[in-house]
């Protein structure tokens, strides 16, 4: 069974950083082509947020956030890692871990961003 | 960026009668190795999003087959043939062709 665990999540104050993590199970982590963090803030749509081709390690990063976040992946711990900085009011969401083109997610995690 | 818009954003149904909600693309969702890349979502409250439909019409496991999914190009729809109490929730359509991939605004179903 496919399961993916998020942590990291947090309360900080704007301006701050996080490291979110997702510790993947279930399934060959480092043959999975697409591995992706997916946000939703409260009572709001879904937005991914960033992509890591798996295979070429080819990173995509959504507009309102490039330069403000970094994926990556380690492959010999099965985790996948989205640095947020400089946090904003409005990154305040619930992030998923989600596998290939949505086949599998996460529970989430969340980050709330205030003062 | 592809934009996809569906309607309605709300759909109260009949317990048993069929629904169906439309998702329009901004432009093609073919991709050069032929699969069309859209993807159909369910969401209920307080859980994580499940994926129903991709490649517009294939069922992901565990799906019941009261889900169908269907369109070409940049027209799609998701059919609910008899509506269940378990199938309240946001529904999103969602494309992969190219980045960022992009969701529609959701579509709230809900018991009448």
């Amino acid at each position: 069974e496919v399961q993916l665990v998020e942590s990291g999540g947090d309360l900080v104050q704007p301006g701050g950083s996080l490291r979110l993590s997702c510790a993947a199970s279930g399934f060959s982590f480092s043959s999975s082509s697409w591995m992706s963090w997916v946000r939703q803030a409260p009572g709001r749509g879904l937005e991914w947020v960033a992509l890591i081709n798996q295979h070429t390690g080819a990173e995509y990063y959504v507009d309102s956030l490039k330069g403000r976040i970094s994926i990556s992946r380690d492959n010999a711990k099965n985790s996948l890692y989205l640095q947020v900085n400089s946090l904003r009011v409005e990154d305040t969401a619930v992030y998923y871990c989600v596998k290939d083109r949505g086949m599998d997610w996460g529970q989430g995690t969340l980050v709330t961003v205030s003062s | 960026d592809v934009v996809m818009t569906q309607s309605p954003l709300s759909l109260p149904v009949t317990l048993g009668q069929p629904a169906s909600i439309s998702c329009r693309s901004s432009q093609s969702l073919v991709y050069s190795d032929g699969v069309t890349y859209l993807n159909w979502f369910h969401q209920r409250p307080g859980q994580s999003p499940r994926r129903l439909i991709y490649n517009v019409f294939n069922r992901d496991s565990g799906v019941p087959d009261r889900f169908s999914g269907s369109g070409s190009g940049t027209d799609f729809t998701l059919k609910i043939s008899r509506v269940e109490a378990e199938d309240v929730g946001i529904y999103y359509c969602m494309h992969s062709i190219n980045w960022p991939w992009t969701f529609g605004q959701g579509t709230k179903v809900e018991i009448k």
